[in-house]
């Protein structure tokens, strides 16, 4: 049973265009949401991150969505850039836990 | 500041072997924990280890173990192997009051045939 679903599992944008990445949950007790992005042969780093007390967190190009309502979120990538090329991965934790729950990954293509 | 180092990078072992990976911790961290990452899948969480004891463990086995060394390095053993455990190990170190500031390291990926 996948608590955290990308159903997209890849995306291509022309260059200074937005990239939309989507993420969706199922346990109700998830409360902290992170992005972390992966470049071939690399570990994943951290990108940006939400609490389930906010709906929305912005740091530079990028901005993650959360609707807590729906079990969504999304992370907004504006302008992308060929740089930005790479698999995306939505992560949730429930309780301050220690364990992160990942999506499948969406691979992103911005297209110069 | 030195990040993530994971050895080896690669890794072919048969059916029924045992593996140790190996990782070291980014300087000032005091948590690590382990992740599997089968191809196409994104990371599922192993266990988690502080102050040289487990923290936390996912739905694994086992024959999934771990220790944490004084200096917060790690080992990651993992005993009879299955062809399904085939897949990239990522090793992940953070400050235990960082919340989720983990910092990967780039990963080994061990081959079972």
């Amino acid at each position: 049973d996948q608590q955290v679903k990308q159903n997209s599992p890849s995306l291509s944008v022309q260059e200074g265009r937005i990239s939309i990445l989507n993420c969706d949950y199922t346990n109700s007790m998830f409360d902290y949401f992170l992005w972390y992005k992966k470049y071939p042969a690399e570990g994943p780093t951290f990108l940006i991150s939400i609490s389930s007390i906010k709906d929305k967190n912005e740091d530079g190009r990028f901005t993650v969505f959360l609707n807590k309502s729906a079990k969504h979120l999304s992370l907004h990538i504006v302008p992308s850039q060929p740089g930005d090329s790479a698999v995306y991965f939505c992560a949730a934790s429930a309780n301050a836990g220690n364990m992160l729950t990942f999506g499948g990954g969406t691979r992103l293509m911005v297209k110069p | 500041e030195t990040g993530v180092t994971q050895s080896p990078t690669h890794l072919i072992k048969t059916r029924g072997q045992q593996v140790t990976l190996r990782c070291s911790s980014q300087s000032g961290h005091n948590t690590v924990s382990w992740y599997q990452q089968a191809l196409g899948q994104g990371p599922q969480f192993i266990f988690q280890y502080y102050r040289e004891e487990e923290n936390g463990r996912g739905n694994f086995p086992p024959r999934f173990s771990g220790l944490q060394f004084p200096n917060y390095s790690s080992e990651l053993n993992v005993n009879a192997l299955e062809l399904d455990d085939s897949a990239l190990y990522l090793c992940a170190s953070s400050l235990v009051d960082m919340g989720y500031g983990y910092t990967f390291g780039s990963g080994t990926r061990l081959t079972v045939v």
